[in-house]
């Protein structure tokens, strides 16, 4: 089955930038969606189909894929962006949603 | 705008069956697809699931052995039934809209756009 490789934790800075990455085999060829997940809340959506933003997501948030490893770009750190951010891709060989493992975010 | 309520016991004792039911408001439950994810104390996220409004599944395969959906469109809810629980299944379970979307170059992508609040269930005797 397809497998999604996050690392365990990003460390960031207030005001830099933080780029969380998602590894799968030629998941270039997928579309990836990322979800925010704050202490005690359920995920939520904040990319789709690469790089689009749902409503009410700030433009900080922005992705990438291409080759093996797609990326969640947050721009200009806040505090409030401290979080687990998971990936996920819908493998169309076995009808599957698979999630990354997740990587927690933590702002200094 | 849609929303989803997690909804079932708190505590199932082990080897017994875990049934929990996600009511969908502010929508219809037809046309779309619908997953169950659940979360380990301290894990991530995995998925159990999903059932599309006609009735047709696809189950993670650790555990399809375990585990059926299904759906009540005159209700508008769906369900998930885990049978032969043990500790291992302790979780936070969570329901959500599993958005079906074709792009321009004809293929299709799923991501889950709506979610429920999520519900504890502990497996213990």
């Amino acid at each position: 089955s397809y497998v999604l490789t996050q690392p365990p934790s990003v460390s960031v800075a207030p005001g830099k930038t933080a780029r969380i990455t998602c590894g799968g085999n030629n998941i270039g060829s997928k579309s990836v969606h990322w979800y925010q997940q704050k202490p005690g809340q359920a995920p939520v959506l904040v990319i789709y189909y690469d790089s689009d933003r749902p409503s009410g997501i700030p433009e900080r948030f922005s992705g990438s894929n291409s080759g093996n490893t797609a990326t969640l770009t947050i721009s200009r750190v806040e505090a409030g962006d401290e979080a687990d951010y998971y990936c996920q891709v819908w493998d169309s060989s076995s009808d599957f949603r698979v999630f990354g493992g997740g990587t927690k975010l933590t702002v200094l | 705008q849609v929303q989803l309520q997690e909804s079932g016991p708190g505590l199932v004792k082990p080897s017994e069956t875990l049934s929990l039911t996600c009511t969908v408001s502010g929508g219809s439950i037809s046309s779309y697809y619908w997953s169950w994810i659940r979360q380990p104390p301290g894990k991530g996220l995995e998925w159990i699931g999903y059932i599309y409004y006609s009735g047709s599944t696809n189950y993670n395969p650790s555990l399809k052995s375990r585990v059926t959906i299904s759906v009540d469109t005159s209700k508008n809810q769906f369900s998930l039934k885990l049978s032969s629980v043990t500790a291992a299944d302790t979780a936070v379970y969570y329901c959500a809209r599993d958005l079906g979307v074709r792009n321009y170059f004809g293929y299709y992508y799923y991501y889950m756009d709506v979610w429920g609040k999520g519900t504890t269930v502990t497996v213990s005797s």
